[in-house]
């Protein structure tokens, strides 16, 4: 079946410094690919996807590129803020269904 | 747009009550909502798939009778707890996708409801 995995955390940074987090998936066929950032307390809000091969999502100064060629979505992020703190969400949705599929989450800490 | 809503955001109750969820597309009509649960600093689990009209599909090892789902409309779905224990204490969470031609849905969530059961 279908499995996403993250890079574990907590991921501790300051702020101002470069943030990646790896997620890589398998899946059959060419699931659209998501990640979602959660906040403390909230629910989880839609960050940015990519629906085909070498697509790259963006939003609020974060990116990641769809690589089928090797399975990955990571997310990346020039200068991290204090306020970036939450936990992320990949995702993929594969195109025979409509039901996401979750990594782990991975908890970003950044300080001042 | 693509906004979903749930209520209420935080429910306190005494173990045996029952506790209704409901979960809105304000400006899209949803066929399909998801509801799941999240366990603190855990990934979410999902519960099950809420169908519009019919039956709601159950993941595994989740007790239909304990979670009842009704999708009355294009834009509510409600969970309904029933007799609640403390066990069943946790964040729920529903999510709603617009249907667009081609690529799968993307899946908007609501701000969840925190449960406590006393």
């Amino acid at each position: 079946g279908d499995s996403v995995t993250q890079m574990e955390g907590p991921v501790t940074l300051s702020e101002e410094a470069f943030l990646t987090i790896n997620c890589t998936y398998t899946a059959t066929g060419y699931p659209s690919l998501f990640w979602y950032v959660q906040y403390p307390g909230e629910g989880l809000q839609l960050l940015l996807k990519a629906t085909k091969a070498d697509d790259k999502g963006s939003n609020k100064g974060f990116e990641a590129t769809y690589r089928k060629e090797t399975t990955s979505f990571h997310l990346e992020k020039g200068s991290v803020q204090v306020s970036d703190s939450a936990v992320y969400f990949c995702a993929l949705i594969n195109n025979a269904g409509n039901m996401l599929t979750f990594g782990g989450g991975t908890r970003l800490m950044v300080k001042p | 747009g693509a906004v979903v809503s749930q209520h209420p955001s935080w429910v306190i109750c005494k173990s045996g009550t029952s506790v209704k969820i409901e979960c809105r597309s304000l400006d899209f009509q949803a066929t399909t909502m998801f509801w799941y649960r999240q366990f603190p600093k855990q990934s979410l689990m999902l519960m099950a798939t809420s169908n519009e009209g019919s039956k709601a599909t159950y993941e595994q090892g989740v007790e239909k009778d304990k979670f009842l789902i009704n999708h009355a409309s294009l834009t509510l779905s409600t969970l309904t707890v029933t007799s609640a224990h403390p066990e069943d204490s946790s964040f729920y969470i529903c999510s709603a996708g617009p249907r667009t031609s081609g690529a799968p849905e993307t899946q908007y969530f609501g701000p969840g409801t925190r449960l406590l059961v006393l």
